[in-house]
C-alpha cells in the first residue's frame, strides 16, 4: 500500500520567515496531494491541494510543488504569522477499486511561529 | 468545501458501556464516509469507509463487531463504540466526500474517554 514519510517532525521559525514542509510518497498510482492544517483539539482543514498533473499551485502565502519523477511534494509558507501555528498533515491519494479515494497521511509536521 | 458536524465533540463513559458518534455533512451529499481515530500527538489513522446504504468497508486490524458504522442517508453516519474499553480513549474524527470527489472534508471530532 501507500506510504508517506513527512519531515520534519517539528519546525519553529520566527513570525515572516518561510516554513517547508516535505513529503514522499511510494505509490505512483497516487494522483491527489492534499495539505490540511490541524489545530490542537480540533479536525484537520484542508489548506490546499495539487493534482499530479500539476506542478506548482499558489494560494496567498501559501505554495504546494509537486514532482511526480521523484515521488517528492512540498508545502511552503510565506511571511508566516502565529496563527500559522499548528500541526501540518500531507496526503497521498488514489483512487482504488471501491471507487472512491484513498488517502494516505503523513506524520504529521508541529510548525510552531515564534512572535 | 462542505461542512460537516459531529456530535457529542466529548464523551465520558464507563468501561463496558456503548458509545454512539453522529457525523453530519450539511451542506454536501456524502456518497462516501470515512471514520479516522488519532491518539495524542500521532496521525490519522482509517478505521472504516462507508458508502451510502452499503455495509462499512474495515481497515486491517479494526474490529467491525467493536466499531458499528451506520451510513442510512447521504447526510449521517453513525460510529457506535461497543463495550468500550480505557484503550478505545481516542480522539475519532470523520470525514466525508462525494461521486467524483477527491477531497474528503472533516468533521471537528470527538474526544472520547473511557474511564
Amino acid at each position: 500500500g501507500e506510504n508517506v514519510e513527512q519531515h520534519p517532525s517539528t519546525l519553529s521559525v520566527q513570525e515572516g520567515d518561510s516554513a517547508v514542509i516535505k513529503c514522499t510518497y511510494s505509490d505512483s498510482a497516487s494522483n491527489y496531494f492534499p495539505w490540511y492544517k490541524q489545530e490542537l483539539g480540533k479536525g484537520p482543514q484542508l489548506i490546499i491541494d495539487i493534482r499530479s498533473n500539476v506542478g506548482e499551485k499558489k494560494d496567498q502565502r501559501i505554495a504546494v510543488t509537486l514532482n511526480k519523477t521523484a515521488k517528492h511534494f512540498s508545502l511552503h509558507i510565506t511571511e508566516t504569522q502565529p496563527e500559522d501555528s499548528a500541526v501540518y498533515f500531507c496526503a497521498a491519494s488514489l483512487k482504488n477499486s471501491g471507487g472512491y479515494q484513498k488517502v494516505t497521511f503523513g506524520t504529521g509536521t508541529k510548525l510552531q511561529v515564534i512572535p | 468545501g462542505a461542512v460537516v458536524s459531529q456530535h457529542p465533540s466529548r464523551v465520558i463513559c464507563k468501561s463496558g458501556t456503548s458509545v454512539k458518534i453522529e457525523c453530519r455533512s450539511l451542506d454536501f451529499q456524502a456518497t462516501t464516509m470515512f471514520w479516522y481515530r488519532q491518539f495524542p500527538k500521532q496521525s490519522l489513522m482509517l478505521m472504516a469507509t462507508s458508502n451510502e446504504g452499503s455495509k462499512a468497508t474495515y481497515e486491517q486490524g479494526v474490529e467491525k463487531d467493536k466499531f458499528l458504522i451506520n451510513h442510512a442517508s447521504l447526510t449521517l453516519s453513525t460510529l457506535t463504540v461497543t463495550s468500550a474499553h480505557p484503550e478505545d480513549s481516542s480522539f475519532y474524527i470523520c470525514s466525508v466526500s462525494g461521486l467524483g470527489v477527491e477531497t474528503q472534508y472533516f468533521g471537528p471530532g470527538t474526544r472520547l474517554l473511557v474511564l
